[in-house]
């Protein structure tokens, strides 16, 4: 089935250490984003990709990083350079970027910083 | 993006109608009227969206005032499973796609 896969689903890290989160799509989506999403609050963008190789900040990029070398594939880096870093990741995709497409998320990843 | 404001929660019997309320009083000619819903530790998924007209699919109905200042999401008959936190969301045409702020949304739980 198509769809968006996020790992690993919970994740652990010590203060200081880097941690990459995996984000895989099979929709064939041009589009691909990084929200976060903090306990009782909406998302807020962190990152997002309209095309492989491109990718833009979106409004807390800070101390967050990404890469886009294939269609498939938008992993987000949490760099010990973001302060507070322990919140839900939500990967999501689209087919295009106009005002009527359909957002598709994955199922998130719970990153806890010890 | 324009501001949408949606009550912070409901509740709603199972198996009768449930009506989703969100003010967008500074929405602009060019702005959809989007919904997502979020399941418990979920990512969202989409609901609806529309313009000027009323709108309906599988999962819901959406009705959109006049005057475009108002829109309200209608499930005719809630289930167990649709309690949810339901988002709406203004999208601008010359906008870009990743640009879709969420609120806090209206977190609906459904009494048995």
């Amino acid at each position: 089935d198509g769809g968006i896969t996020q790992s690993p689903k919970y994740l652990f890290r010590k203060e200081g250490q880097n941690v990459t989160l995996s984000c895989e799509q099979n929709l064939n989506h041009d589009a691909m984003y990084w929200y976060r999403q903090d306990p009782g609050q909406g998302l807020r963008l962190i990152y997002y990709s309209q095309i492989v190789n491109d990718f833009q900040k979106g409004d807390i990029a800070e101390g967050y990083s990404v890469s886009r070398e294939k269609k498939e594939s938008f992993p987000l880096t949490v760099t010990s350079a973001q302060k507070n870093p322990t919140a839900f990741y939500l990967c999501a995709s689209s087919r295009g970027t106009g005002p009527t497409g359909e957002l598709f998320f994955g199922e998130g990843s719970r990153l806890t910083v010890l | 993006d324009a501001k949408t404001t949606q009550p912070n929660s409901m509740e709603s019997n199972e198996e009768e109608p449930v009506h989703l309320p969100c003010n967008h009083s500074t929405i602009s000619g060019t702005d959809y009227i989007h919904w997502y819903r979020q399941l418990p530790s979920q990512g969202p998924e989409y609901v609806i969206h529309g313009l000027t007209s009323n709108v309906n699919n599988r999962m819901a109905s959406l009705a959109i005032a006049e005057d475009r200042k108002s829109s309200t999401l209608i499930l005719h008959r809630a289930t167990l499973r649709d309690a949810a936190v339901y988002y709406c969301i203004l999208r601008d045409r010359e906008s870009q796609m990743g640009k879709l702020i969420f609120g806090q949304g209206t977190e609906l739980s459904v009494k048995p």
